[in-house]
């Protein structure tokens, strides 16, 4: 069974440039989720979908940041304008069904952004 | 709302002993609980979560971890270290009574030493 996808896996731009990040989870999971991972600290939720629809987007900076998921399927995490802070590896997981509380995610290998 | 502590940023440990991370939880409801391993330049693996039942929950690669209610904790342990072991490692936690979201701690260093 192939894993979750991302790319690109790594992305050097300047502040007030914009970047988009994609996110194919494995076939056949409901559930997708976006995760912001700062050095030296555990991954923080962005955003989650559940098929194409927002379950959870309260941590998501939304002056800047936006996520997609037309079809259900891949998705993509874009950052307009970036700041030095969003310097950070997203990270893209995904799990089988309805986003039940005991569902085990499955993480890709992430993105990491340079902001400079 | 919920939350997670690793109270150890770095753990040494020799080669062939037990190892213990540690992690501790606040929850307001029923507590899941997950641990994850990350090696350097990839994304989290599962390895083991506690959901209900037996306390003492077994994963891969030979870990475990043992749920203690009373203690608000979920220590991960492995009998014997090794060097491949040496990662970071994430707890996490969902709690019943708050919806969807997934709280990780900060991570725990871990190196095994030969």
């Amino acid at each position: 069974e192939a894993g979750v996808a991302q790319s690109p896996r790594y992305k050097i731009i300047e502040k007030r440039q914009s970047v988009a990040f994609w996110c194919n989870p494995i076939s056949g999971h409901a559930t997708l989720y976006w995760y912001q991972q700062i050095l030296g600290q555990g991954p923080k939720l962005l955003i989650q979908f559940q098929n194409n629809g927002v379950v959870d987007d309260s941590q998501l900076p939304k002056d800047r940041f936006s996520a997609e998921r037309l079809k259900g399927v891949d998705s993509t995490l874009k950052i307009q304008p970036a700041k030095l802070e969003d310097s950070a590896v997203y990270l893209c997981a995904s799990s089988p069904g309805g986003a039940g509380r005991q569902e085990t995610q499955y993480f890709g290998p992430g993105t990491r952004l340079l902001v400079l | 709302a919920q939350s997670v502590a690793q109270p150890e940023d770095q753990v040494n440990v020799a080669e062939g002993n037990p190892l213990t991370v540690k992690c501790t939880y606040s929850v307001s409801g029923n507590p899941y609980l997950f641990w994850y391993v990350q090696y350097p330049n990839r994304g989290l693996q599962f390895l083991l979560k506690y959901i209900t039942g037996d306390n003492l929950v077994k994963g891969s690669y030979g870990f475990e971890a043992e749920f203690n209610k009373s203690q608000t904790s979920f220590h991960l342990k492995k009998p014997s270290a090794l060097v491949s072991d040496s990662a970071l490692y994430f707890c996490a936690v969902r709690d019943d009574n708050y919806g969807q979201n997934f709280v990780f701690g900060p991570g725990t260093r871990l190196s095994v030493l030969p």
